[in-house]
């Protein structure tokens, strides 16, 4: 079966840089992608990785190691408002979108 | 372009009751999953449907049901609801079928008393 594994908790400072791992095991790839989610709010989508390397978005950047089974999340230049849950997430052969159990940020003046 | 909608935002039921949650996905997008999120679970998946077929099923019991109609909105239902069934349902949909990229409504919270 499909399964993802993430730290629970990670809490940094604001300017800081802060890197949300992310395990995964599936029978199919078809990539990874990061999902952030405010307390009350709507999961939103942050980005998908499907060959190696590093993916950049502004302050936000995930990497991808399809021989390790192996990506994370690089949040830079931490602000008050990242204070979230990020959530990693495969579709596996179906389709079907698993996630990870989400890893909650706090970010501390 | 509008976003995806769920409707209602909130819903106070009672044990044994039933319910139905609507979920209008983004237009073009013809893939439409629903989640159940309580603390501690995570995104738990229920179910997606792609053209009006349902082509995946997660664990849950067959007190969960949905439906997709021709113009891509779904609705999900819920029979004999149990104190276990309070949660966060999110809908999200997607434009192909690898569901690389889902948007996400803003959910129904529901709350079984």
């Amino acid at each position: 079966g499909q399964s993802l594994e993430q730290p629970s908790e990670v809490t940094a400072v604001e300017g800081a840089i802060v890197q949300i791992n992310c395990t995964y095991q599936t029978s199919g790839f078809y990539g990874l992608s990061w999902y952030q989610q405010h307390d009350g709010g709507a999961p939103t989508f942050l980005s998908y990785n499907a060959l190696d390397g590093l993916e950049e978005t502004g302050r936000f950047s995930s990497f991808l190691s399809r021989s390790d089974s192996y990506g994370y999340l690089l949040l830079q230049e931490l602000q008050m408002k990242d204070s979230a849950s990020y959530f990693c997430a495969v579709p596996d052969l179906t389709g079907k979108l698993i996630f990870g159990q989400g890893t909650t940020l706090q970010v501390k003046p | 372009k509008a976003g995806v909608t769920q409707t209602p935002r909130y819903l106070i039921k009672t044990r044994g009751q039933q319910v139905t949650l609507s979920c209008s996905p983004i237009s073009g997008h013809r893939s439409v999953s629903w989640y159940q999120q309580t603390p501690g679970q995570g995104l738990q998946f229920l179910f997606e449907y792609f053209s009006e077929t349902q082509r995946n099923k997660g664990n849950f019991p067959g007190r969960f049901s949905g439906r997709q109609f021709s113009n891509s909105r779904s609705e999900m239902n819920v029979s004999t609801l149990e104190l276990g069934d309070s949660a966060l349902y999110l809908c999200a949909s997607s434009l192909g079928r690898k569901n690389t990229e889902a948007f996400f409504g803003q959910g129904t919270r529901l709350t079984v008393v």
